[in-house]
């Protein structure tokens, strides 16, 4: 079964801090990955998703990831965050041929001004 | 666009009593799923859908009943409210284009508290 594995559960930084925050999934055959976010209040939403093709995938709002096929990981980077990047982020897995999307737990992140 | 829309935003429910969490989405996606929110869990999913009359159960589906009887609606329903239920629910749709899942569309979610 797959699972997901967000290692940071609050995250707190200061505006113009870069930010990187780790995701890890345990399923070993083909996989969409995505990151999510929820604004305080809010439903979740799409920030960046990985199928195929280039490992480094960029989103929205300036938000980047990287897969590494090899350390089963899909961490979301900023280089510059933003006090309205306070929100939290959700890792999700989806194994190829399966229609269950898989959470992470979620990280809080604070950015404070 | 209206995506997916959930009703109602909130409820509250005294413990024994049923109700349904509705869902519909008009983009005629194929799968649609509920989620529940709890601090720390992140989301964890109840029951989900590939097509109209075709529902299977997710990681948590003790308490729910699902249906799905058209492509544009998904309703939850709990059978027998208990406080453990007390949560906030999200519906989400997605479709598949040449074997690719896309990604979810959320609804805003219903905050459901169990008394």
């Amino acid at each position: 079964a797959q699972s997901v594995s967000q290692h940071n559960h609050h995250v707190i930084l200061s505006e113009a801090a870069s930010l990187e925050l780790g995701c890890n999934y345990s399923y070993g055959g083909t996989v969409n990955l995505f990151w999510y976010v929820q604004y305080p209040g809010q439903h979740l939403q799409l920030l960046l998703k990985y199928f195929s093709g280039d490992p480094l995938v960029k989103g929205i709002k300036g938000f980047e990831a990287e897969f590494i096929k090899s350390k089963f990981s899909f961490n979301l980077r900023k280089p510059s965050v933003q006090w309205s990047d306070t929100a939290e982020y959700f890792c999700a897995v989806l194994s190829f041929g399966n229609e269950k999307l898989t959470f992470g737990t979620g990280t809080r992140l604070t950015i404070i001004p | 666009n209206a995506g997916v829309t959930q009703t109602p935003k909130f409820q509250v429910l005294k413990t024994g009593q049923s109700m349904t969490l509705q869902c519909a989405q008009d983009m005629n996606h194929e799968y649609m799923s509920w989620y529940r929110q709890d601090p720390g869990m992140g989301l964890r999913l109840i029951h989900y859908s590939v097509g109209a009359g075709i529902t299977d159960q997710g990681e948590v589906p003790n308490g729910y009943n699902v249906s799905r009887s058209t492509t544009e609606d998904f309703p939850l329903r709990l059978l027998s409210a208990a406080p453990s239920q007390t949560s906030v629910y999200f519906c989400a749709s997605s479709y598949s284009t040449s074997g690719q899942h896309t990604e979810a569309f959320f609804g805003q979610g219903t905050r459901l508290t169990v008394v």
